[in-house]
């Protein structure tokens, strides 16, 4: 089967630095999304990754170990606006995204 | 989400009734789909389109029909609705490899 697992839930505290972990299977592989999406709101675009390694934009980073089926996402100086859930998804060998069900990430004062 | 845009917005239907969720793009992508989102599970494929005139099947697509007859818009039809189908409705399409969202119909059946 298809799935994509990350944590339901995560707390941090603001100026902080947080790791969203998300393991996969998937039937072929083309590639690692990261989105964010807050409440009541349409998923964004974060970032992609498709060869292993990290790529970091700003803040926010994502690595991709392929031969491990892993990828992290890692958040640096949190601030409360990114209170969010964060999705991991993968595009399977016909370019479908999975999705997983998202994590929750709380940040505390 | 700019350039993707969903009507309505937010319906409430009693079981057996019919609609159609709108889906309507200006940036000439091939690719649109329909995804329902709902607590504690991922974004579900419904249908998905690679091209005017063209829909497939997705993870979910019993219940609902779909239809692209312009390049622009895609269509998801409910023919009977019922209690399961209560979810939020996201449009979106593949430009390069990511996808854009739409902002979502937040739907009822009762």
């Amino acid at each position: 089967g298809q799935n994509i697992d990350q944590p339901t839930e995560m707390t941090a505290t603001e100026g902080a630095i947080v790791q969203i972990n998300c393991t996969y299977q998937t039937s072929g592989f083309n590639g690692l999304f990261w989105y964010q999406q807050h409440a009541g709101e349409a998923p964004t675009f974060l970032s992609y990754n498709v060869l292993d390694g990290l790529e970091e934009k700003g803040r926010f980073s994502s690595f991709l170990s392929r031969s491990k089926g892993y990828s992290y996402l890692l958040l640096k100086e949190l601030q409360m606006k990114d209170s969010a859930s964060y999705l991991c998804a993968a595009y399977n060998s016909n370019y479908q995204l999975i999705w997983g069900a998202g994590t929750k990430l709380i940040i505390k004062p | 989400n700019a350039g993707v845009t969903q009507t309505p917005k937010f319906r409430v239907l009693k079981t057996g009734q019919s609609m159609t969720l709108l889906c309507a793009q200006d940036m000439n992508h091939e690719y649109m789909y329909w995804y329902r989102q709902d607590p504690g599970m991922g974004l579900r494929l419904i249908h998905y389109s690679v091209g005017e005139g063209t829909t497939a099947k997705g993870e979910v697509p019993d219940g609902y029909n779909v239809s692209r007859l312009k390049k622009q818009n895609f269509l998801l039809g409910l023919e009977s609705a019922a209690p399961s189908q209560t979810s939020v409705y996201f449009c979106a399409i593949r430009g390069g490899n990511e996808q854009f969202f739409g902002p979502g119909t937040r739907l009822t059946v009762l």
